[in-house]
């Protein structure tokens, strides 16, 4: 069983349009949940870095929360334009342990 | 600035080759990394350092192995190449501390037959 699971696994949305994106993690302890923004045949790109202390970071028109609790995060996407297609990836950190989600791969229509 | 380049972009492999991944940056990050991503499944780490002339393994370090010789620098070796080694490989880099933002290079698509 996948340690960071993400949610849905594709979308397919029209352009303009809000979305959001799910991350469910069992790994503990933990450091900090990250939000990657991958292009198709490119590396992830940094989205926004939560510590444990943190429940929200935004990156321009990407906002992702972060309930500790009940380990959870979201990554929600404003007016979503025809650039935001790409892979989402979810990654939990502690120490030298780094666990990846398998994404969730985004389509947005025009 | 180049960030994080790796070299080659594409290789087929047979079964038993060996070959050198090259990984490098000017950022004069500290830390470096080497993840391998399959589909379906999240980036794995294989190794990774902390500073030039030292090494550690992650996840997935069996079948490869490492060197950081100079600080920009950090090699991926594959001694005998396995269909299993088939993949997409990334290399990052960061300023120290693990849980600094790590930046990605463009990866090298390796193909094992």
């Amino acid at each position: 069983k996948n340690q960071v699971e993400q949610s849905p696994q594709s979308l397919i949305i029209l352009e303009g349009k809000n979305c959001t994106l799910q991350c469910n993690y069992t790994v503990s302890p933990f450091s900090n949940l990250r939000w990657y923004k991958q292009d198709t045949g490119r590396g992830p790109v940094s989205l926004t870095i939560m510590t444990f202390s943190e429940n929200t970071k935004s990156n321009g028109r990407y906002t992702a929360t972060l309930d500790a609790d009940t380990k959870q995060s979201s990554l929600h996407i404003t007016a979503s334009q025809l650039s935001d297609s790409a892979s989402y990836i979810c990654l939990h950190n502690y120490g030298q342990n780094f666990v990846f989600g398998p994404g969730t791969r985004l389509s947005v229509l025009p | 600035n180049a960030g994080v380049t790796q070299t080659p972009k594409f290789r087929v492999l047979k079964t038993g080759q060996s070959m050198t991944l090259l990984c490098a940056q000017d950022m004069n990050h500290e830390y470096m990394y080497w993840y391998r991503q399959d589909p379906g499944m999240g980036l794995r780490l294989i190794h990774y350092s902390v500073g030039e002339g030292t090494t550690a393994k992650g996840e997935v370090p069996d079948g490869y192995n490492v060197s950081r010789l100079k600080k920009q620098n950090f090699l991926l070796g594959l001694e005998s190449a396995a269909p299993s080694q088939t993949s997409v490989y990334f290399c990052a880099s960061s300023r120290p501390g693990l849980s600094s933002e790590q930046y990605f290079g463009p990866g090298t698509r390796l193909t094992v037959t």
